[in-house]
């Protein structure tokens, strides 16, 4: 069985200050990783992923997270806060293969509030 | 390529009621995949439709039930409606080299009254 931690419901910051949202997850299997980004009475959009190969990856409008095996961990983080980035973040994983299960398990989500 | 479709956009039932919920998928995409999202249980997984088959299922009654149609869209049906059953209801479509990557529908909000 797999599971995601999003520690923390709500998380506000400044604009133009460093963005960190924290996601820990289990997994029997090596795993695939998602960070997706929901706007209010939208669907969800994806900021990035990891599935093999290098470790940090980069995402859509400046976000990036690192995988850390060893701290079954995938931090989403963005240099510097844009008003726009307030909206809803989902951290997901899957089995680390694409075929019989591409189910995603969620985390309960981190909603980003940013300060002017 | 136009994204995922799913309509209604917004209905609004009554307990007792049933429902069907559509999702048209991104083209050439033949897994689709519903979620339900509500504030307190979050996102959910219902289950994956690949060709037609059911390939996964989620820990919901047996009220809620699915197909896919040849061309990959999808159906999601809920019968004899409850007062939780009221959520976002999310479709999502995934290719094969996609990485389990799934994209996903603007979703339709059922209010049960």
């Amino acid at each position: 069985a797999q599971s995601v931690t999003q520690l923390g419901s709500h998380v506000s910051v400044s604009e133009g200050a460093l963005v960190l949202l924290r996601c820990n997850y289990s997994s029997s299997v090596p795993p695939y990783l998602f960070w997706y980004v929901q706007y209010p009475n939208q669907g969800l959009q994806l900021l990035l992923k990891y599935t093999t190969g290098a470790t940090l990856v980069k995402g859509i409008n400046g976000f990036e997270a690192e995988f850390k095996k060893s701290e079954t961990s995938f931090h989403l983080t963005k240099p510097s806060a844009h008003m726009s980035d307030a909206a809803e973040y989902f951290c997901a994983v899957s089995d680390g293969y694409t075929g019989a299960n591409s189910k995603l398990t969620f985390g309960k989500g981190i909603t980003l509030s940013v300060r002017p | 390529k136009a994204g995922v479709t799913q309509t209604p956009r917004y209905l609004i039932k009554t307990r007792g009621q049933q429902v069907t919920l559509s999702c048209s998928p991104i083209s050439g995409h033949r897994s689709v995949s519903w979620y339900q999202q509500t504030p307190g249980q979050g996102l959910q997984f219902l289950f994956e439709y690949f060709s037609e088959t059911q390939r996964n299922k989620g820990n919901f009654p047996g009220r809620f039930s699915g197909r896919q149609f040849s061309n990959s869209r999808s159906e999601m049906n809920v019968s004899t409606l409850e007062l939780g059953d009221s959520a976002l209801y999310l479709c999502a479509s995934s290719s094969r080299d996609s990485h389990n990557e799934q994209f996903f529908g603007p979703g339709t909000r059922l209010t049960v009254l």
